[in-house]
């Protein structure tokens, strides 16, 4: 159980172009969903928190405008990257934290690399 | 500034030895704190968490200490295994925030 899936796992775009990377919970309902990026070499850096039906929580320094969350459902939750240039290709990854679950216990989605050239 | 942090990028072990994964941390607000195990090209995988009211939990093959006077957490893997060479990562986390904050992450190469 606990399943998180994304997709793509995998993409391509060219600069100034805008990609969408879906995260789904497959067997669970997820109240909060989180965002995060990885640099090669580099620790997981938390983006931003999505809760089902409302605005997401973005870190500082993450800007709202270039990479946009949208929660949807409680399986589904979208990021957006608008414009893309190639310094943000990195790796995407979500997790999801189960509707009564324990705070701290997400489960993570195999990632997506996203290269922008 | 790193609030996690696991200052040896990798680590080198032969098949049966134990593997100590190292973790430190600044902020005393952290309560709860959790190792991962991530393979290349996949998302990160719960491995093992520890309360600060304790200061040590076991699982299997898998211990984490927990020193707090000293802001410090180890990761103890015995006997190890190949299959446990992946990317570690240390991550924590304070009572009033969902959020995890983790460290660099420490490469683990088990030998046969």
């Amino acid at each position: 159980g606990a399943v998180v899936s994304q997709h793509p796992s995998r993409v391509i775009c060219k600069s100034g172009t805008s990609v969408k990377i879906e995260c789904r919970s497959l067997d669970f309902q997820a109240t909060t969903m989180f965002w995060y990026r990885q640099f090669p070499k580099q620790s997981l850096m938390l983006m931003a928190t999505s809760n089902e039906g409302s605005k997401a929580t973005y870190e500082q320094g993450v800007e709202k405008d270039k990479f946009l969350i949208n929660h949807a459902s409680l399986t589904l939750s979208t990021l957006t990257v608008t414009s893309a240039h190639p310094e943000d290709s990195s790796f995407y990854i979500c997790s999801a934290r189960a509707e009564g679950g324990i705070p701290y216990e997400q489960y993570f989605g195999p990632g997506t690399r996203l290269t922008v050239t | 500034d790193q609030q996690v942090k696991q200052n040896s990028p990798s680590l080198s072990v032969q098949e049966g030895r134990i593997s100590i994964l190292n973790c430190d941390y600044t902020n005393s607000m952290f309560d709860y704190f959790l190792w991962y195990k991530k393979y290349p090209a996949e998302g990160p995988t719960f491995l093992i968490s520890i309360s600060s009211i304790k200061d040590k939990n076991e699982d299997g093959r898998f211990t984490v200490f927990l020193n707090k006077s000293a802001k410090h957490l180890s990761l103890h893997i015995v006997p190890s295994q190949p299959g446990d060479s992946a990317v570690y990562f240390c991550a924590a986390s304070d009572g009033g925030s969902e959020k995890l904050v983790f460290g660099k992450g420490t490469k683990l190469t088990v030998n046969p």
